[in-house]
């Protein structure tokens, strides 16, 4: 069974940039989160999608990122304009539906530098 | 709102040493504790989880963390560490009841196993 992967793996753009980063999870599992870990500091919730609809977005930072998760499949996680302080690596993960599924699998991240 | 604090950042230990990781938490709620590791280069895996139960849980390369309520600590442990055991690690908790599992992380601890 494929894991959780993410594209790309790597990003450097200039600030003011337009960048999308995109999340394919393991097939079949409704629930999806993304965070994001700013150097030095812990890895912080963004938001939780189940299938399609936005579960909880309280984690994102402000306007200027946008999620979406048409079809409930794949997600993309779009940052415009981006800010220097935007860098960090990116992750998500995913989790089978059910109320015995507390276990979230994780991608290897896509790491951000806004120059 | 919960919290995972990780005092040490950084743990450097000799092969075969014992090794103990450090993790508090503090949430006016009930909490799943999870533990989680990053080898270099790839993404978050889990190690470990506390649910309910003996609260003492083991993973499988030797582990363990004992849940403290009283104390509400995680510690991580194990009695003899290999070199293949360096690696970032992470704590972290979701709340038992609703916020649709979402994780709350400390800030890491960093795992260097010397000759």
């Amino acid at each position: 069974e494929a894991g959780v992967t993410q594209f790309p793996s790597h990003s450097v753009i200039e600030k003011g940039q337009t960048v999308t980063l995109r999340c394919d999870p393991i097939s079949g599992h409704d629930n999806l989160y993304w965070y994001r870990r700013v150097m030095g500091k812990e890895i912080k919730f963004l938001l939780h999608f189940v299938k399609e609809s936005k579960q909880d977005e309280s984690g994102m930072p402000n306007n200027r990122f946008l999620a979406e998760r048409t079809g409930g499949t794949y997600s993309t996680l779009k940052v415009q304009p981006a800010e220097l302080e935007d860098s960090g690596v990116y992750f998500c993960a995913s989790r089978p539906r059910g109320w015995n599924t507390d276990t979230q699998y994780f991608g290897p991240g896509t790491r951000l530098t806004v120059l | 709102a919960q919290s995972v604090t990780q005092l040490d950042s950084q743990v450097p230990v000799f092969e075969e040493a014992p090794v103990e990781l450090r993790c508090n938490y503090s949430s006016s709620v009930s909490v799943y504790l999870f533990w989680y590791v990053q080898y270099p280069n790839q993404g978050l895996q889990l190690l470990l989880k506390y649910l309910s139960g003996s609260t003492l849980v083991e993973s499988i390369n030797g582990f363990e963390a004992e849940f403290n309520k009283s104390q509400t600590s995680f510690h991580l442990r194990k009695p003899s560490v290999h070199i293949s055991d360096t690696a970032e690690y992470f704590c972290a908790v979701s709340v038992r009841a609703g916020g649709g599992n979402k994780l709350t992380f400390g800030t890491g601890t960093q795992l260097k196993v010397e000759l």
